[in-house]
């Protein structure tokens, strides 16, 4: 099966670059996106197709693709991005979407 | 603006079904592919289903293959997940999500409903 790892914890601090990996085989051939959640509420859609903003997303926010690792990147970090993000990539082989475990940023 | 209203959870024997539902508005129904994502308490996202845009092609997660059925209405702009065979493990908030596609496949999910609850327990 196709698996996707993250770190379970990431620390910065504010105004810092964070950066969050997420790693599985050949991850660079396939698309990956990024989720943020918040406790108690839905998650957002932060990054797809790799390095892609949807509308309304900060520009802190950027991502990137190659060899087995996916980065999500938020330069300038604050403390209202202090959440849990989940990679997520399709995989065409078993014709399944995979989460990875998810990866808490904490922000001090 | 995109809205997405799940309904039907609650409480469901083991063993039982439940059908939930997701109202969409707010934009073309029948012009993207749909999900369900699911997150046991206190757990992660795991990706349980999606419909194409027409509903001719759909794809399950391999923990609900054969128990969980997707489907949709596009007449109606509302997305289905009828649940089978439940087990207490299947206890967790049920997420609709909108892909940015109308494939579901490779794009991402763009806009999520609030969930909804369904706990499996005697």
């Amino acid at each position: 099966s196709f698996d996707l790892t993250q770190p379970p914890l990431v620390s910065v601090s504010p105004g810092q670059t964070a950066s969050i990996t997420c790693s599985g085989d050949r991850l660079g051939s396939k698309y990956a996106c990024w989720y943020q959640q918040k406790p108690g509420q839905s998650p957002v859609l932060v990054v797809y197709q790799d390095n892609r903003r949807p509308s309304g997303i900060p520009e802190r926010f950027s991502g990137s693709n190659s060899g087995n690792t996916a980065t999500l990147t938020i330069s300038g970090t604050q403390p209202m991005d202090e959440a849990d993000y989940y990679c997520q990539a399709w995989d065409s082989s078993t014709t399944n979407w995979v989460f990875g475990g998810g990866t808490k940023l904490t922000v001090l | 603006q995109v809205h997405l209203v799940e309904s039907g959870g609650g409480v469901v024997q083991p063993g039982g079904s439940q059908r939930l539902s997701c109202a969409a508005s707010g934009f073309s129904f029948n012009n993207y592919a749909m999900h369900w994502v699911r997150q046991a308490p206190g757990k992660g996202l795991e990706w349980v289903a999606v419909i194409r845009s027409d509903g001719d092609k759909k794809y399950y997660g391999d923990s609900v293959k054969g128990r969980f059925t997707i489907s949709r209405d596009n007449s109606k702009n509302t997305l289905y997940l009828q649940m089978n065979s439940l087990r207490p493990e299947d206890t967790a908030m049920y997420y609709c999500a909108k892909d940015l596609a109308k494939l579901g496949i490779a794009a991402g999910l763009d806009n999520w409903g609030q969930g909804i609850l369904v706990t499996v327990s005697s």
